[in-house]
């Protein structure tokens, strides 16, 4: 069964790079049925999402979050990452990975999340 | 792009139904097949229960139910439960690989 694990810092400053590992268990992030994806929720509010990786390492980013968004797959170890830069207290939040079904634009596997806060 | 119009709250008695509406536009709800309904439960991670705007992942309840009306989704819960209070989020692909949520609808069960 599918499992994925968010790992990284829970604070960062403002204007510093926050930087978030996906670690998946159970299945290769190359499988070429996978696709998979960053989302966010701040505290008490909504979810966002950010963006989306490909098993070929393609991406697509939220506009809004675009110009400061990177995701890359590391194949490795299995694991895919966010780097979210210039971050300021706007950015706190509980950030999920999770597998993208691309034949419905759904997510269908999640991580646990981790709560990032931007504060000095 | 904007995020989908979720009611705030809803809610309803043990046995009653409950629908919950999700507004976007002819850009996303209601320009493609791929509207999506999480559970969310304090503390947890969301659970898709719906996709494709009607289709129930394997071991969601069958009295979760979607449809769609124009730029309008909605989700409907058949005999609620106590376990089923929960925020709800709707989601849809928006073109151009985008994809976009709504802000949430808290439900209770009363």
């Amino acid at each position: 069964q599918l499992q994925l694990q968010e790992s990284g810092p829970g604070l960062v400053k403002p204007s510093e790079t926050l930087s978030l590992t996906c670690t998946v268990s159970g299945g290769s992030i190359t499988r070429s049925s996978y696709y998979w994806g960053w989302i966010r929720q701040p505290p008490g509010k909504g979810l966002e999402w950010i963006g989306t990786i490909y098993h070929s390492g393609t991406t697509d980013y939220n506009p809004s979050l675009k110009s400061r968004v990177t995701i890359s797959l590391d194949t490795s170890k299995n694991q895919f990452s966010l780097r979210l830069n210039s971050v300021t207290a706007a950015d706190t939040a509980v950030y999920y990975c999770a597998r993208l079904l691309y034949s419905s634009s759904s997510f269908a596997n999640w991580g646990q999340g981790t709560l990032v806060t931007v504060s000095s | 792009q904007s995020a989908l119009t979720q009611p705030p709250s809803a809610s309803g008695y043990p046995g009653q139904p409950v629908t919950i509406s999700c507004t976007g536009s002819s850009s996303d709800v209601g320009g493609y097949n791929y509207v999506s309904w999480y559970q969310q439960h304090p503390g947890k991670a969301p659970k898709l229960i719906i996709y494709e705007v009607s289709e129930r992942p394997s071991g969601v309840p069958d009295r979760f139910s979607g449809s769609r009306s124009g730029n309008t989704a909605s989700l409907t819960v058949s005999g609620l439960q106590a376990e089923d209070e929960a925020d709800y989020y709707c989601s849809s692909y928006a073109g151009n690989n985008n994809l976009v949520f709504g802000g949430g609808t808290k439900l209770t069960v009363l």
